[in-house]
């Protein structure tokens, strides 16, 4: 397990379609964060798990997202009826709880695009 | 008010030059500050932690004043391959980012 892993690093899909990505984590993490950027943005905060609870949702996470992690290993987001302002790169990270001065290590990336 | 503010730039500068870049944060109770550097279409990657005593690595140098709630990155000695955006992130409890200040170093 070298790093945090994600797919599909590309996506395009149709409006009003259900889209899910996954992440896989360092294998000793034990908290996973979501976080979607847009262009000329810094990476914004979703939503973040510690083992399989969701400790925190953002209010950008609006009804049309959910995620989980069920077995506190990997995670999925669903995006479901996709708009267009949802393309966006999603990135997922993932540390140790507890570990606050070791910053995030992050996973390549799922670019949406909404056509 | 964002909750981390750096000027976008982009910043241009020559091989060789110095380049600073200043971010202020708007939560006192943040616990650990970085500095991360983004690639154009890649992650972003964590170039360095900072902290109040100031910290250097190699042509970098970090600085916090938390007084002022202010962070600073020095780069000396600029190369090509410094081009990239920079990231000043706070920790409250999760990574908050700023937007990103951009540098373009030209031959």
């Amino acid at each position: 397990d070298t790093g945090v892993s994600q797919d599909p690093r590309h996506k395009i899909t149709k409006r009003g379609q259900n889209v899910t990505f996954r992440c896989d984590p360092i294998s000793e993490h034990n908290r996973l964060y979501w976080y979607r950027q847009t262009l000329g943005q810094g990476p914004e905060f979703l939503t973040y798990f510690q083992n399989e609870a969701q400790l925190e949702k953002s209010r950008l996470l609006s009804d049309r997202f959910s995620a989980e992690r069920p077995k506190g290993s990997f995670s999925t987001l669903e995006i479901q009826r996709t708009e267009q302002g949802d393309s966006a790169m999603y990135l997922c990270a993932s540390s140790l709880a507890g570990d606050s001065f070791e910053g995030y290590t992050f996973g390549s990336g799922t670019r949406l695009t909404v056509v | 008010r964002k909750e981390v503010e750096q000027d976008p730039g982009p910043f241009n500068v020559p091989e060789g030059a110095t380049v600073a870049f200043n971010c202020t944060y708007s939560n006192s109770a943040s616990q650990s500050f970085f500095w991360y550097r983004q690639d154009c279409r890649k992650e972003p990657k964590l170039l360095m932690s900072v902290y109040s005593s100031g910290n250097e690595d190699g042509r970098f140098t970090a600085q916090l004043n938390r007084a002022s709630q202010y962070i600073s990155l020095l780069i000396r000695d600029s190369k090509l391959s410094d081009s990239a955006t920079y990231l000043c992130v706070v920790n409250t409890d999760k990574l908050i980012f700023g937007t990103g200040t951009r540098l373009q170093v030209f031959p």
